[in-house]
């Protein structure tokens, strides 16, 4: 079984600031981990995606994530928030022979100008 | 390229009543997932279809919701009859398949039951 917890249902930094969105998840085979974010009454965009090799992965508008399996979490990091990042992040697990994902509750990011 | 399209975006039906959701999946890609958020909620997945195969139907309330992907294309998920606790978003999202496991969301529909 594979389960997602996102430390923080909301977040506020102010603008410029770094982000920082925890993820930790538990699975019993390796996983493949992603961040997604969804604006107001949209879909779910991925931002970024660890399958295998690199631990550190970059992603679009600026984020990145780093797996730690010691830790098993998978935190979003962004070194200076604009105001345009004010939205629904989502962590998810997934893993090769089941391609369901498992999502967290989410958390909501407000950036203060 | 056109990404998954879902129709219609927004549902007002009174409990009870059908209702039907509408998704085209992106060209070629063989892996169809149909996931429902409840508000504040991350998605959970109701069917995942490998073509026209439901390979995962284990979280899908067959009691009154069902869904068909004729010739592995685009697919319906149905509700019948509707409950209020049915109010939720249903986003729809397709993959290329095993080998790549990068899911892309439709807009979803957001269905009310009053």
């Amino acid at each position: 079984a594979q389960s997602v917890t996102q430390l923080g249902s909301h977040v506020s930094v102010s603008e410029g600031a770094l982000v920082l969105l925890r993820c930790n998840y538990s699975s019993s085979v390796p996983p493949y981990l992603f961040w997604y974010v969804q604006y107001p009454n949209q879909g779910l965009q991925l931002l970024l995606k660890y399958t295998t090799g690199a631990t550190l992965v970059k992603g679009i508008n600026g984020f990145e994530a780093e797996f730690k399996k010691s830790e098993t979490s998978f935190h979003l990091t962004k070194p200076s928030a604009h105001m345009s990042d004010a939205a629904e992040y989502f962590c998810a697990v997934s893993n090769f022979g089941n391609e369901k994902l498992t999502f967290g509750t989410g958390t909501r990011l407000t950036i203060i100008p | 390229e056109a990404g998954v399209v879902q129709s219609p975006r927004y549902k007002i039906i009174e409990k009870k009543q059908p209702v039907a959701f509408w998704c085209n999946p992106i060209s070629g890609h063989n892996t169809l997932y149909w996931y429902r958020q409840n508000l504040g909620q991350g998605p959970e997945l109701l069917i995942r279809y490998e073509n026209e195969e439901a390979v995962d139907d284990s979280q899908l309330p067959k009691d009154r919701f069902s869904a068909e992907r004729l010739k592995g294309v685009d697919s319906t998920l149905k509700i019948q009859p509707a409950e209020l606790g049915d109010s939720a978003v249903y986003l729809c999202a397709s993959s290329p398949g095993r080998t790549n496991t990068e899911a892309f969301f439709g807009q979803g529909t957001r269905l009310t039951v009053v």
